[in-house]
């Protein structure tokens, strides 16, 4: 089967910096991604990594190490509105173009 | 607003009961995929179809069927549905390999089967 694992919640402060790990176990890899999601609507989109190192795209980073299995999301100055849950997700490739998400992690941003 | 629409955005229905979803995925985008997301399980994939044919299939039960027609938009039908089957539904679009680039997701369908 396939494991995409991330932790269920995280507490981060207003302003603060915030990194949610994702590790994966899967039986191909086309790339990861990671959305957002505010409860009750729609996925959203934030970054792509398909190749090691270092995505930044404003306020929000991804880091990929395919050799480990593990990427994570780097929030910084966090906003309250940032409070959603974060996805990760795993391309598998090899005609498998539907992707496989981990649980989510929830983040809650406290003033 | 993504440019993926789904309809009907909530739906009750009863036990035992088959029901369509469908979606219109964005402009120009040739592949279109189903997800259930329920509290338990997180965003699972059930299908993609590009270009009007199936291409991969995930998690779909076989009461569970999808078609995408030649003006590109798809349903998924549901039958003989289930307590468990109560879920949201997204529909999500992306121009289709080789690019494998990010997908668009609608707003969603919630189904509550009662």
């Amino acid at each position: 089967g396939q494991n995409i694992d991330q932790p269920t919640e995280m507490t981060a402060t207003e302003g603060a910096i915030v990194q949610i790990n994702c590790t994966y176990q899967t039986s191909g890899f086309n790339g990861l991604f990671w959305y957002q999601q505010h409860a009750g609507e729609a996925p959203t989109f934030l970054s792509y990594n398909v190749l090691d190192g270092l995505e930044e795209k404003g306020r929000f980073s991804s880091f990929l190490s395919r050799s480990k299995g593990y990427s994570y999301l780097l929030l910084k100055e966090l906003q309250m509105k940032d409070s959603a849950s974060y996805l990760c997700a795993v391309a598998l490739g090899g005609g498998a173009d539907g992707l496989t998400f981990g649980k989510g992690t929830h983040l809650i941003i406290q003033p | 607003d993504s440019g993926v629409t789904q309809t009907p955005k909530h739906l009750i229905t009863a036990t035992g009961q088959r029901v369509t979803l469908r979606c219109s995925p964005r402009s120009g985008d040739l592949s279109v995929y189903w997800y259930q997301q329920s509290l338990d399980q997180g965003l699972q994939f059930l299908i993609q179809y590009y270009n009007g044919e199936e291409r991969a299939k995930g998690n779909i039960l076989e009461r569970f069927s999808a078609q995408q027609f030649p003006d590109l938009h798809s349903e998924l039908n549901l039958s003989s549905l289930e307590l468990g089957d109560s879920a949201l539904y997204f529909c999500a679009s992306s121009p289709g390999p080789p690019h494998n680039t990010e997908a668009f997701f609608g707003q969603g369908t919630r189904l509550t089967v009662v």
